[in-house]
Parts: structure tokens; C-alpha cells; sequence
């Protein structure tokens, strides 16, 4: 699997917007670009992903280098709920039943 | 909405026993994962089955197996229990059929071995 590679750990104050950074620099063309988040005591969550293009939803914004080679998650107004671990993870759905590979992801806080 | 639903919530065992762990995927989705999460770690990927078919295999110990039965259950089995066992046990579920087959994950399994 390509790996990515992302921050050990970030802060930011709440409401104020966060900037998440990942790397990968070997992702292939089928590789999407997931984005799942791991709340204190909490199994993962999706919170977005992409293969080309910006995408935007209701929790997060994803900026992807044209290059492919790294990719920003935006969180526009980061409260104390945000505060989890992020995960960027590259994802080939060629295959049915693709799985997820955890990498270390980026420890975000938020303080008020 | 249904989610991912694992039980039991909690499990505490003795070295060398047995421990079974369950999940029930949300409803419709055909395929199920199942990761280990020690303590301070990131979550490590076991096993998945889709179709009730084995679709691939990650770090998981022999002394483990699983399966998915004909209602897209799943069961972890896991033999001859050791202190490094002692993990959260997430179970995911998807759907290829369903947007982009984004993984739902139950709120996981503590197992604690003594």
C-alpha cells in the first residue's frame, strides 16, 4: 500500500480554521485520498475523500494538489469536538472490498 | 440511522482462554472488517470478508479466525489468549453498492486479558 505521511500532532483554537497536511508521494492513479477521524474512545469516522479534485462537505473541505503527490484537510471552524486523531489514508478501489490502511495520523487538539 | 453493533462492549478473559467477539453490519452492507487497536496504537487491520467470503488477510494470528454468516454477521474467535490480545477490537461494515463504500465502524470491543 503507498503510505502517507501527516503531522504527529497539531493545535488550534476553536473556531478558528485548521489546516491538515498529508503527504504521499507515492499514491498510484487509482488511489483515492480518504480522510477518516478517530474521536477519543470511538471507533474511526469518514469524514471525506477525493481522487482529483477539491471536494467540499458538511463537516470538511479537501485540497489536492494538482500533483496528487499531497493533499489539505480543511476544517473551516475547529471546536472542542474536533479535537480527534486524523488519518490520511490512501485508498485503491480497483478491487472490490477495499480495505482501510491505518497509517499514524495527526493528533489534533483544540482549546478554547 | 442503524449503525455498526459489536458485542460484548467489554470482555475480560484469563491467559489461554477463549474470547468470541460479534458484529452486526449495517443492514444492506455485504462486507465486513475487522481491526485490532492496542493501547496508544492506530488501528491494525485483521481480516475482511465479502459475500461471506474471505476477501483479505492483515496481521491477524493464527490462533484467530473469523467468518461472516449467511445474515452478513461476523465472529471473531480468538484462541489461546495471551496479554498482548488486550486491545479495543473495532468491526466496519460497507457497501460497494452504496456511494463510495465508505467503512462505518462500530464503537468496539474492549478485551482485556489477565
Amino acid at each position: 500500500d503507498a503510505k502517507t505521511t501527516q503531522p504527529n500532532s497539531m493545535e488550534s483554537n476553536e473556531e478558528e480554521p485548521v489546516h491538515l497536511p498529508c503527504n504521499h508521494s507515492t499514491i498510484s492513479g487509482t488511489d483515492y485520498i480518504h480522510w477518516y477521524r478517530q474521536l477519543p474512545s470511538q471507533g474511526p469516522e469518514y469524514v471525506i475523500h477525493g481522487l482529483t479534485s477539491n471536494v467540499n462537505n458538511r463537516m470538511a473541505s479537501l485540497a489536492i494538489a494538482e500533483d496528487r503527490k499531497s493533499s489539505t484537510l480543511i476544517l473551516h471552524r475547529a471546536t472542542l469536538r474536533d479535537a480527534a486523531v486524523y488519518y490520511c489514508i490512501l485508498r485503491d478501489v480497483a478491487g472490490t472490498a477495499s480495505k482501510l490502511t491505518f497509517g499514524t495520523g495527526t493528533r489534533l487538539q483544540v482549546t478554547l | 440511522a442503524a449503525g455498526v453493533i459489536q458485542s460484548p462492549r467489554h470482555l475480560i478473559k484469563e491467559k489461554r482462554e477463549t474470547a468470541t467477539l460479534k458484529c452486526y453490519p449495517i443492514p444492506r452492507h455485504d462486507t465486513v472488517y475487522w481491526y485490532q487497536q492496542g493501547p496508544g496504537q492506530d488501528p491494525q487491520f485483521l481480516i475482511s470478508f465479502y459475500e461471506k467470503m474471505q476477501s483479505d488477510k492483515g496481521s491477524i494470528p493464527d490462533r484467530f479466525s473469523a467468518q461472516q454468516f449467511s445474515d452478513y454477521h461476523s465472529e471473531l474467535n480468538m484462541s489461546s489468549l495471551e496479554l498482548g490480545d488486550s486491545a479495543l477490537y473495532f468491526c466496519a461494515s460497507s457497501h460497494w453498492g452504496l456511494g463510495i463504500g465508505e467503512l462505518f465502524f462500530g464503537e468496539g470491543s474492549r478485551l482485556t486479558v489477565l
